[in-house]
């Protein structure tokens, strides 16, 4: 199974930061990638699809680049409902499989 | 209202089965790959299988292979998780998801509110 190695695993941070999020694959996942955002007790939500597609509704502020084995999710001026776990996802094969989680907390 | 909700979801005991239920409404259902995520409790998310529109036929993660089973009604809109022989590990939420299924790109677009299954004596 391709292993996904989110980093950092939690960070924390202030309304207007720029946070960066990075995604290792342990193969090739070519730009079969995708970002989600997940809160306590919600639906996760698609934010970024084949690595850098901003998924319909979702706000400008995120971007997803990389392609390969390296991938990238920033979010730019950090707003209150940003805050929360974020996985990345690799659907290139099965098993399909997530990251760890990477935790943006409030500084 | 493109919707996801889930049910299903108890206490049963380590060894026992369960059947988890999706029932989809807003979206022509045949049309998507659907499948299972999970999330155990302080854990991140597990992608538990999939069966896909059109052939019916699925893809399980190795922890559940041989022990549950994914299944779809189209006539129904719903999607099914049948678990055998549960253990103390299954416990989570239990997430079913659309994937896009599109002929380019994939990802999961929708997503239930979850139902919890705990397995436990």
């Amino acid at each position: 199974a391709i292993q996904m190695t989110q980093s950092p695993s939690s960070l924390s941070a202030s309304v207007g930061d720029t946070v960066t999020i990075t995604c290792r694959a342990s193969q090739d996942v070519r730009n079969d990638l995708g970002w989600y955002q997940h809160k306590p007790g919600e639906a996760p939500k698609l934010l970024i699809y084949a690595a850098s597609t901003l998924h319909s509704g979702v706000p400008s502020r995120f971007s997803g680049s990389g392609s390969g084995t390296d991938f990238t999710l920033t979010i730019s001026s950090l707003r209150p409902e940003d805050f929360a776990t974020y996985y990345c996802l690799q659907d290139d094969s099965y098993p399909l499989t997530f990251g760890q989680g990477t935790k943006v907390e409030i500084k | 209202e493109v919707q996801l909700v889930e049910s299903g979801g108890a206490l049963v005991q380590p060894g026992g089965s369960l059947r988890l239920s999706c029932a989809a409404s807003g979206f022509i259902f045949s049309d998507h790959h659907m499948d299972w995520v999970r999330q155990a409790p302080g854990k991140g998310l597990e992608w538990v299988g999939r069966v896909r529109k059109k052939t019916y036929t699925t893809e399980t993660a190795a922890s559940v292979k041989g022990r549950f089973t994914i299944s779809r009604d189209d006539s129904k809109n719903s999607l099914y998780l049948q678990m055998n022989s549960l253990r103390t590990e299954d416990t989570a939420v239990y997430y079913c998801t659309r994937d896009t299924s599109t002929s380019t790109d994939s990802a999961f677009d929708i997503w239930g509110l979850g139902t919890m299954v705990t397995v436990s004596s």
